[in-house]
């Protein structure tokens, strides 16, 4: 059963540019969430996918767009970045909405 | 609002010492509460869960009860390894919600 995959691991970006992360879910998982992890803070929630429909925002700008694909997989698209967008970026995915999460190892972005 | 508070590390200890991580939670409902370890460069993996009020999550050793009654959830371990340093997220999720999380506690265990 392969997990979660995230790519790519670390990238860096200059502030004003656009980036995309992509994510593959774990086999079988239809829901999948993207949470940002500054450094030494806890992860806070995006944004959640369901069956390529989206299904509940966190309190991030328009600036922060995804997608969710007919296999599952997804994207996190960060538009206009400013230099406070630097984190770790995780994806998540689940069975279904109320599924225990079952997390990625991350998308280290930094902004300069 | 939702919302998870952890004590604030670093927590230092020697190999073998027992381990005490408090969690305290304010949720508008009935939410189910974890526990989630990260090791150094990966994400996060779920430690153990807990669904409602008394139910004891345990794993690898860990432990943590469902308080209600102190809207705690502790983690506990009786004797901790060099390999438990990582930092350790308490979070908790109502039904058909999204995971709300402290902000993490690093653990660092010294030989």
């Amino acid at each position: 059963e392969t997990g979660v995959t995230q790519s790519p691991t670390h990238l860096i970006k200059t502030r004003g540019q656009q980036v995309t992360l992509r994510c593959s879910s774990q086999s079988g998982h239809n829901t999948v969430s993207w949470y940002q992890q500054a450094l030494g803070q806890g992860p806070q929630f995006i944004f959640q996918y369901y069956r390529e429909e989206e299904n509940g925002r966190g309190n991030f700008p328009p600036r922060f767009s995804g997608l969710q694909f007919p296999n599952y997989s997804s994207e996190l698209n960060v538009n206009a970045l400013e230099l406070d967008d630097s984190a770790l970026y995780l994806c998540a995915s689940s069975l279904d909405q109320d599924s225990p999460l079952h997390f990625g190892n991350g998308t280290r972005l930094t902004v300069t | 609002g939702d919302s998870v508070t952890q004590m604030e590390g670093p927590v230092t200890l020697s190999e073998e010492a027992f381990l005490t991580i408090n969690c305290t939670y304010t949720a508008t409902g009935y939410p189910s509460l974890f526990w989630y370890v990260q090791y150094p460069g990966e994400g996060l993996q779920l430690l153990l869960k807990a669904t409602k009020a008394d139910d004891k999550g345990s794993n690898k050793g860990f432990e943590a009860t469902y308080r209600k009654e102190t809207t705690s959830f502790h983690l506990e371990k009786g004797s901790v390894q060099v390999s438990d340093s990582a930092v350790y997220f308490c979070a908790l999720k109502e039904p058909y919600s999204t995971l709300t999380f402290g902000k993490g506690t690093m653990l660092l265990v010294s030989p």
